[in-house]
């Protein structure tokens, strides 16, 4: 049973370029996450994809947006980079939106981008 | 928002039972506690969830008192490879937050 797979593994991009990063979801889960973790820091929720549609956000401007597709893998896109958003991007499955009571997700393990 | 507050970082030899311990006073009712650990450059591994008491698994016990404003992960016989950064959440509905967890340097 594959887990959560994140493409590619690394990244280079210079700022003011646009990435594209790529998340497929555990087998038979619906639900994508995207987080942002920079270096010596915790996860941080960037937005959650469920049923196609973008279910919540995080406080992160509009430049990060996202896309969910009928086989519900997932592409995080960045426009306009900076050097601040250099960190390890990290996808994360989930069967339903989840309410709080069971908020199990499983990761990747992370495509790390470097913006110079 | 729920919040949790744990320490920065704990050391332990091997063979050691180490026991994190992270307060979440502001707890909602439907809310599950739940640990992650996660190594370098990896992603965040589920560990354990619990709503109360005592739950206990294959690699650790989770430990929640009666009024569920703090929980602890405890961690038998710790290896070295059991280094690494250990974080606990509260349900927030749609949203996952994670604090800056605790770094649990294991010692030979």
């Amino acid at each position: 049973d594959a887990g959560v797979t994140q493409s590619p593994t690394h990244l280079i991009k210079t700022r003011g370029q646009q990435v594209t990063l790529r998340c497929s979801p555990k087998s038979g889960h619906d639900t994508v996450s995207w987080y942002q973790q920079a270096l010596g820091q915790g996860p941080q929720f960037i937005f959650q994809y469920y049923e196609e549609e973008e279910r919540q956000r995080g406080n992160f401007p509009d430049r990060f947006s996202g896309h969910q597709f009928p086989n519900y893998s997932s592409e995080l896109n960045v426009n306009a980079l900076l050097l601040g958003d250099s960190a390890l991007y990290l996808c994360a499955s989930s069967l339903g939106p989840g309410t709080g009571f069971t908020d199990t997700q499983y990761f990747g393990p992370g495509t790390r981008l470097t913006v110079l | 928002l729920a919040k949790t507050t744990q320490p920065i970082s704990m050391d332990s030899y091997e063979g050691q039972e180490v026991n994190i311990t992270c307060s979440h006073n502001n707890i909602a009712t439907n809310d599950y506690i739940t640990w992650y650990q996660q190594f370098p450059s990896q992603g965040p591994r589920f560990i354990i969830q619990g709503y109360k008491t005592k739950v206990t698994n294959e690699v650790a016990s989770l430990f929640i008192p009666a009024d569920r404003k703090s929980s602890t992960l405890s961690l038998p016989r710790v290896s070295l490879s059991d280094t690494a950064v250990y974080y606990c959440l509260v349900g927030e509905g749609f949203k996952t937050i994670f604090g800056a967890g605790t770094r649990l340097f294991v010692k030979a």
